[in-house]
């Protein structure tokens, strides 16, 4: 049963262009979501997240956008540059602050040059 | 504080035999966390700790499987009688009550032969 789902694995872009990565999730009861992203042999670092009671949420090249409705949220990048090149997993839980997580299987973002 | 550091970063042992994973959080965090993450998949929750209470356990999280957080510091998960399924990424993490987002540890590698 996967709750929150990513389903591209992967998506390449050019440099300067906007990277657009989504996520699917089937949980009415979650109410706060969030993105990570992922370099080989690190753990996950946290990105941006949002509320539900928001339908975006801005932080320099990073938005999240929330549409709850459709139980659908998207990460734009813009512009992307090379350093963006990673695995970018989303995220679900009940309420800020909650015991747990649950995850999207992620998408490998590749920045051309 | 340098983060959540996690020891040792790779483990491989044979079938049948027991590891032991540690994990050091940020010191003023009170909550810690242990994700497990396969190939291709997300990170999924094993169990949650908050001071030195384990409040929450996955079923993933068999009978072999056993963690600890003495004194509210450090944690530590032990497998035993190990199997190749147990291969993957054993992810640590801590945050503060309030935090929506976790600070996650570099993860420990096991492979099991």
């Amino acid at each position: 049963d996967q709750q929150v789902k990513q389903n591209s694995p992967s998506l390449s872009v050019q440099e300067g262009r906007i990277s657009i990565l989504n996520c699917d999730y089937t949980n009415s009861m979650f109410d706060y979501f969030l993105w990570y992203k992922k370099y080989p042999a690190e753990g996950p670092t946290f990105l941006i997240s949002i509320s539900s009671i928001k339908d975006k949420n801005e932080d320099g090249r990073f938005t999240v956008f929330l549409n709850k409705s459709a139980k659908h949220l998207s990460l734009h990048i813009v512009p992307s540059q090379p350093g963006d090149s990673a695995v970018y997993f989303c995220a679900a839980s009940p309420f800020q602050g909650a015991q747990k997580l649950v995850f999207g299987q992620g998408t490998r973002l590749t920045i051309n040059p | 504080d340098t983060g959540v550091s996690q020891d040792p970063r790779h483990k491989i042992t044979k079938r049948g035999q027991n590891v032991t994973f540690r994990c050091d959080p940020i010191s003023e965090h009170n909550r810690l966390y242990w994700y497990r993450q396969t190939l291709g998949q997300g990170p999924e929750f094993l169990t949650y700790f908050q001071n030195e209470a384990q409040l929450e356990k996955s079923r993933l999280l068999s009978d072999r499987f056993s963690a600890e957080r003495p004194k509210g510091s450090f944690s530590t998960l032990e497998i035993q009688r190990t199997e190749q399924g147990d291969s993957a990424m054993y992810l640590c993490a801590s945050s503060l009550d309030t935090e929506g987002g976790y600070t996650f540890g570099s993860g420990t590698r096991l492979t099991v032969v």
